[in-house]
């Protein structure tokens, strides 16, 4: 299973574009790329799932270079609510067993 | 349309006495994960069920331990005579399908066990 690397925290401010960047160096070719987002005391929750180029819903966009050794997932124009955990895992139909690293603990201010 | 429900919310034990954790899937979904959380930390894979079977439970301590996901009502986690480094959350997810890791895992509030 392919290992996740993400800064440990990020501030931004309310309005902003937050992007938070997630290195997988050792992705597989058919591994996908998964991003959660967890409030404190409750269950973690999709976000957006990509394998390349770009995937855009109305929560975030994900953005995979074309080498797909690392994500950038996109939160446009954050509030206060957005406060969470962002969590990116990378696995294919094979893998049940997701490793979920420590996460970017991501603080908006007022 | 209810989500992923888990009972207890909030569980107290003391050491040596049993914790029984369950898991009521989305409806329509057959495949059941069970995580643990540490403060601070990301979620462990714990097992892996589907409807009367574990698929994988290699997450899972193999003293004390056990999951079941039988024919009919919820998944149980069953944690014998408990520890103080058993404290920790204890989350469920459910998928519809076996997907692995493209599948959208739904999750519920979680469990806080307390071993006092």
């Amino acid at each position: 299973l392919a290992k996740t690397t993400q800064p440990i925290s990020m501030d931004s401010y309310e309005g902003q574009e937050v992007n938070i960047t997630c290195s997988h160096n050792n992705i597989a070719t058919n591994d996908y790329i998964t991003w959660y987002q967890q409030f404190p005391s409750q269950g973690p929750r999709f976000i957006i799932q990509g394998y390349k180029t770009k995937v855009t819903n109305e929560v975030a966009s994900l953005f995979i270079p074309a080498d797909r050794k690392s994500s950038t997932l996109s939160l446009p124009r954050v509030s206060l609510s957005d406060t969470a955990v962002y969590y990116c895992l990378v696995g294919d139909k094979g893998n049940y067993q997701l490793i979920w690293g420590a996460g970017t603990k991501l603080i908006i201010k007022p | 349309n209810a989500g992923v429900m888990q009972n207890p919310r909030h569980l107290v034990r003391r050491r040596g006495q049993e914790a029984r954790l369950r898991c009521s899937p989305m409806k329509g979904h057959s495949h059941v994960y069970w995580y643990r959380q540490l403060p601070e930390e990301g979620l462990k894979f714990m097992v892996y069920l589907q409807k009367e079977n574990i698929i994988d439970e290699s997450g899972m301590p193999k003293e004390r331990f056990s999951a079941e996901f039988p024919k009919e009502g919820p998944s149980i986690l069953r944690i014998q005579q408990v520890v103080r480094g058993d404290s920790a959350a204890y989350f469920c997810a459910s998928s519809p399908s076996s997907g692995g890791a493209t599948d959208t895992q739904y999750f519920g509030p979680g469990t806080r066990l307390t071993v006092l």
